[in-house]
């Protein structure tokens, strides 16, 4: 079955330091990706989506990824964390012959620290 | 409105009782989808609409869980003689169609909890 994969379940970084959080995808025709985040009691967020166009995916609030073919990773970085970029963040896949049901990773929990 | 709403909010209900969860979609999206995220847990699919029908329901996890959508907009989830382990969030999202790379558009969701 396609399937999205969150390596890590939780993420804990400084803030001012780097951030990462990893996905990896099934392989299959014509993947679009997306991450999602969601704060405390909120709904969910787009922070950004690939679909074919260029690799490296800018997102909001300083975010990116990068859609690596050969390594079926789609992992989220961010140069520099904010205290406000606590909240969980969702790897999602949708394919092609799937009529875009959005398939959802298990979810990273990212904690910053003072 | 401009965004997916849900209603309830927040929902307590005793075991053992019916409960209808309704999801209104961003106007004009074809595509509906219901998702759960329990305590601790991932979102887990459950049903999508494309219009009024509903392709793909293998996520329902039991004949208690039953959806439909009229009219190509609302949606209602019910989910009959409730237990506890139905407790969780129940996620309402919509996008313009189906298809890869549509955007989806998420509701705040309806707190479930059922004692």
């Amino acid at each position: 079955a396609q399937s999205v994969t969150q390596l890590d379940s939780h993420v804990s970084v400084s803030e001012g330091t780097p951030v990462l959080l990893r996905c990896n995808y099934s392989s299959s025709y014509s993947p679009s990706l997306f991450w999602y985040v969601q704060h405390p009691n909120k709904g969910l967020q787009l922070l950004l989506k690939y679909t074919s166009a260029a690799t490296l995916v800018k997102g909001i609030n300083g975010f990116e990824a990068e859609f690596k073919k050969s390594e079926t990773s789609f992992h989220l970085t961010k140069p520099s964390a904010h205290m406000s970029d606590a909240a969980e963040y969702f790897c999602v896949v949708t394919y092609y012959n799937q009529g875009g049901k959005l398939i959802f990773g298990q979810g990273t929990e990212l904690s910053v620290k003072p | 409105g401009a965004g997916v709403s849900q209603s309830p909010s927040n929902k307590v209900t005793e075991k053992g009782k019916d409960v209808e969860l309704r999801c209104d979609p961003i106007s004009g999206h074809t595509a509906l989808y219901w998702y759960r995220q329990s305590l601790g847990q991932g979102l887990e699919f459950l049903i999508y609409f494309q219009g009024n029908s509903a392709p793909d329901k293998s996520g329902l996890p039991s004949d208690r869980f039953s959806a439909e959508r009229t009219g190509g907009s609302v949606s209602t989830l019910t989910i009959q003689r409730t237990q506890q382990e139905d407790s969780a969030v129940y996620l309402c999202a919509s996008s313009l169609a189906t298809g890869s790379g549509f955007r989806a558009f998420f509701g705040q969701g309806t707190r479930l909890t059922v004692v």
